[in-house]
């Protein structure tokens, strides 16, 4: 089956650095997605990893740990606008669709 | 065109009634995808097409719920009977192929049922 767990809510201040862990339990495991959702509107995708290791995206950055089935999302500098649900999601072996964690509620304070 | 488009936006749809949710994925993605996002909930998988051609459709919950793509580009998910409980937004995403390639999404389909 297929388990993926992060945590429901988060709260961070403006201008600090946040930390969305995302840890899975899959069959087969073929990469790991990070998105971002706004209330009400589509998933944007915001970082592919299928190797371990860190990929650098601007103020986002994600790890992935393939042997401890962990990753973890880091935004930097936030701003307001980063106040939304992230979701983790892994594809496995079995077909090309994901399967998605409940999602984190990310509220940046000033 | 620029992006996965679905219509409608919004269905209210009295118990029982059958529903059609149409999606446009952006021209020459291969793969589509359909989710069901209930609230507060992350995506959960229903269907997956490559072409026209439906690879798995596992996670339909019912035999209520049908999809197709006949000539490979624009989908339609039609739920038969509605339930209460299907209640929930439909998303549609679209990929250029399966391997590392990102999945795009729509912006949902917001189906209530009264």
């Amino acid at each position: 089956g297929q388990n993926i767990d992060q945590p429901t809510e988060m709260t961070a201040t403006e201008g600090a650095i946040v930390q969305i862990n995302c840890t899975y339990q899959t069959s087969g495991f073929n990469g790991l997605f990070w998105y971002q959702q706004h209330a009400g509107e589509a998933p944007t995708f915001l970082s592919y990893n299928v190797l371990d290791g860190l990929e650098e995206k601007g103020r986002f950055s994600s790890f992935l740990s393939r042997s401890k089935g962990y990753s973890y999302l880091l935004l930097k500098e936030l701003q307001m606008k980063d106040s939304a649900s992230y979701l983790c999601a892994v594809r496995g072996n079995a077909g090309n669709m994901l399967t998605f964690g409940g999602g984190t509620r990310l509220m940046v304070k000033p | 065109g620029a992006g996965v488009s679905q219509s409608p936006r919004y269905k209210v749809a009295k118990r029982g009634q059958d529903v059609a949710l149409r999606c446009d994925p952006i021209s020459g993605h291969v793969s589509l995808f359909w989710y069901q996002q209930a609230l507060g909930q992350g995506p959960e998988f229903l269907t997956y097409f490559q072409n026209e051609a439906q690879l798995d459709k596992s996670g339909l919950p019912s035999d209520r719920f049908f999809a197709e793509r006949p000539e490979g580009s624009v989908s339609t998910l039609k739920i038969q009977r509605t339930q209460q409980e299907d209640s929930a937004v439909y998303l549609c995403a679209s990929s250029q192929t399966g391997g590392g390639n990102e999945q795009f999404f729509g912006p949902g389909t917001r189906l209530t049922v009264l």
